[in-house]
């Protein structure tokens, strides 16, 4: 079965500074990765996905990611946070195949940004 | 266009109950997927539906059930609720079915049980 890690809980970083946030997932092959975010009462939004192709993908809002297949790694950065980043954030994996599973998500990090 | 659409997005319900939720995806959306969100277990998938019909399952009791209708809207359905389904429950559509479409998630139904 599929699965994705997320050792960060919470991450906290200073406005303007850089980011990245990990995401190591366990798959047979190459899955569909997705980050998406999530602000406090609201739904999830997509940032980034890799399907296939350029193993470095960009995304909204000035995010971008990158597959790393010998690490098994999809980590997600920015170079420079601004205070509204402030939200959780989640890596997924799909199966190409559409398993049963749906989407399986990491437990999410919480990005803290200090003023 | 109109984003999903959950509803209600807040309810209370008492233990033994059961609980309908509904979820209208975006226009010319066809898939349909479900995830329940908790503290504990994070997001997990429950179900879903392309063309009114029941794709893929989670690993969640027969308690849970959904439907979809003819014009993509659906429902899902929480029999005999218990302390441990309180969560946030969330709907998110898609063009095409399995896990290589574009996932668009509407806000949410917080489900609390007491």
């Amino acid at each position: 079965a599929q699965s994705v890690t997320q050792p960060d809980i919470h991450i906290t970083v200073s406005e303007g500074a850089s980011l990245e946030l990990r995401c190591n997932y366990s798959y047979g092959a190459t899955p569909y990765l997705f980050w998406y975010v999530q602000s406090p009462g609201q739904g999830l939004q997509l940032l980034l996905k890799y399907f296939s192709g350029d193993t470095l993908v960009q995304g909204i809002k000035g995010f971008e990611a990158e597959f790393k297949r010998s690490q098994s790694s999809f980590n997600l950065r920015k170079p420079s946070v601004h205070w509204s980043d402030a939200a959780e954030y989640f890596c997924a994996v799909g199966a190409r195949r559409g398993g049963a599973d749906g989407l399986t998500f990491g437990k999410g990090t919480h990005l803290i940004i200090q003023p | 266009k109109a984003g999903v659409t959950q509803t209600p997005r807040y309810l209370i319900k008492t233990r033994g109950q059961q609980v309908t939720l509904s979820c209208s995806p975006i226009s010319g959306h066809r898939s349909v997927s479900w995830y329940q969100q908790t503290p504990g277990q994070g997001l997990q998938f429950l179900f879903e539906y392309f063309s009114e019909t029941q794709r893929n399952k989670g690993n969640f009791p027969g308690r849970f059930s959904g439907r979809q209708f003819s014009n993509s809207r659906s429902e899902m359905n929480v029999s005999t609720l218990e302390l441990g389904d309180s969560a946030l429950y969330l709907c998110a559509s898609s063009l095409g079915q399995g896990a290589g479409g574009e996932l668009f998630f509407g806000e949410g139904s917080r489900l609390t049980v007491l």
